[in-house]
């Protein structure tokens, strides 16, 4: 069975630092790997994913990720935070078969400081 | 317009009642979803239907039942609301891998929530 862990739930930096969120998958088969960002009282947008290609990924708004198979992680990582990447983060699993279910991690409240 | 769109946005309701969430996609995609986010931000999927097929049922109780009167459309309907119920559902649609189509990465696209509260 997938799984998903992000280690922290909390994460705190100050603007313009380096962002780092953890996340490590279980799967018995090759994942397609995701990070999606929940804003205040808004839906789930997406980041960046992974899908077997290339294994350091670029998304949106400066985020990029790097698919580890030997760490068995999919870490997103951003070089100089802003006030506005203040959000919930989720990293999440699908299994690559015909229908797309999506297993999501705990999810990651990163806060931003002037 | 809206890709994914859900209503009501927010629901205030008793315990007891039956109450129903409706969602659409207009992105052309053949396979919806349920999801449930508590007040701790898990997210657990609770259904999935593909072209009008329920495919995923998650442990989910029997008070809650989902509708898809076509693939663009699924509702979920709620009987005999407990206060564990109290939650924000969010709707998602995707375009299976095995339609094939531009979109066979997996990636789920995610209405704005519907945030249910039991009184």
């Amino acid at each position: 069975a997938q799984s998903v862990t992000q280690l922290g739930s909390h994460v705190s930096v100050s603007e313009g630092a380096l962002v780092l969120l953890r996340c490590n998958y279980s799967s018995s088969v090759p994942p397609y790997l995701f990070w999606y960002v929940q804003y205040p009282n808004q839906g789930l947008q997406l980041l960046l994913k992974y899908t077997s290609a290339a294994t350091l990924v670029k998304g949106i708004n400066g985020f990029e990720a790097e698919f580890k198979k030997s760490e068995t992680s999919f870490h997103l990582t951003k070089p100089s935070a802003h006030m506005s990447d203040a959000a919930e983060y989720f990293c999440a699993v699908s299994v690559m078969g015909g229908y797309n279910k999506l297993i999501f991690g705990a999810g990651t409240r990163l806060a931003v400081h002037p | 317009d809206t890709a994914v769109s859900q209503t009501p946005k927010y629901l205030v309701t008793q315990m007891g009642n039956d109450k129903s969430i409706k969602c659409e996609q207009n992105l052309g995609h053949d396979t919806m979803y349920w999801y449930k986010q508590d007040s701790k931000k898990f997210l657990k999927i609770m259904f999935s239907y593909n072209n009008k097929e329920l495919i995923i049922n998650e442990t989910v109780p029997n008070r809650f039942s989902p509708k898809s009167p076509d693939k663009a459309h699924l509702n979920l309907h709620i009987n005999s609301l407990e206060l564990g119920d109290s939650a924000v559902y969010f709707c998602a649609s995707s375009q299976s891998r095995l339609a094939g189509g531009s979109s066979r990465t997996g990636e789920l696209f995610f209405g704005e929530g519907s945030r249910l509260t039991v009184l």
